[in-house]
């Protein structure tokens, strides 16, 4: 069963260019890996999502290596509003059933 | 255009009462989900839905039971509260398969169990 592991916390200033990564043990060939955002009091938020190479949208990228045991999302120049928990989730489908693993979250805090 | 919404936002239970919570959504969406929330915890899976008069068990699904009658709705169920059933209720839902697509979120329940 795949696990995730993230940097329990980080700091960086406004501006700046902030990478997150996320290791997944053991993902399995159908797993995509999926980024959240959570502000305080309220429910999770999509970011970004992808499979292998790199992602990239209007507010995120998302970089996979070639073995796909990690994933890294980045925020570029980052403001206040960025302040907030960030989430891997992996997902896999196996005999067992259906089973989503979030990590423990990573709080990004965002100073001036 | 709503959404994800979930009833109550908060409620406060004593040991052994029974209650239902639900959760809604406009988006036409067959998957769905209910998750927990512990302090300084990350998700964990209760139970989800493929589609309409479908359930599965998640990652923690003891102590709770779900239906979906409608596609557009997904109730879970405490038969029975205890203490350790205290947390936040998230309900999602997505497109397709959860890993595929974007996921929408409710805003959460907050229950007590005392």
């Amino acid at each position: 069963l795949a696990k995730t592991t993230q940097p329990i916390s980080m700091d960086s200033y406004e501006g700046q260019e902030v990478n997150i990564t996320c290791s997944h043990n053991n993902i399995a060939t159908n797993d995509y890996i999926t980024w959240y955002q959570q502000f305080p009091s309220q429910g999770p938020r999509f970011i970004i999502q992808g499979y292998k190479t790199k992602v990239t949208n209007e507010v995120a990228s998302l970089f996979i290596p070639a073995d796909r045991k990690s994933s890294t999302l980045s925020l570029p120049r980052v403001s206040l509003s960025d302040t907030a928990v960030y989430y891997c989730l992996v997902g896999v489908l196996n005999t067992g059933g259906f089973k989503t693993i979030f990590g423990a979250g990573t709080r990004l805090f965002v100073k001036a | 255009n709503a959404g994800v919404t979930q009833t109550p936002k908060f409620r406060v239970l004593k040991t052994g009462q029974s209650m239902t919570l639900l959760c809604a959504q406009d988006m036409n969406h067959e998957y769905m989900y209910w998750y927990r929330q512990d302090p300084g915890m990350g998700l964990r899976l209760i139970h989800y839905s493929v589609g309409e008069g479908t359930t599965a068990k998640g990652e923690v699904p003891d102590g709770y039971n779900v239906s979906r009658l409608k596609k557009q709705n997904f109730l879970l169920g405490l038969e029975s509260a205890a203490p350790s059933q205290t947390s936040v209720y998230f309900c999602a839902s997505t497109p397709g398969f959860h890993t595929a697509g974007e996921g929408f979120f409710g805003p959460g329940t907050r229950l007590t169990v005392l």
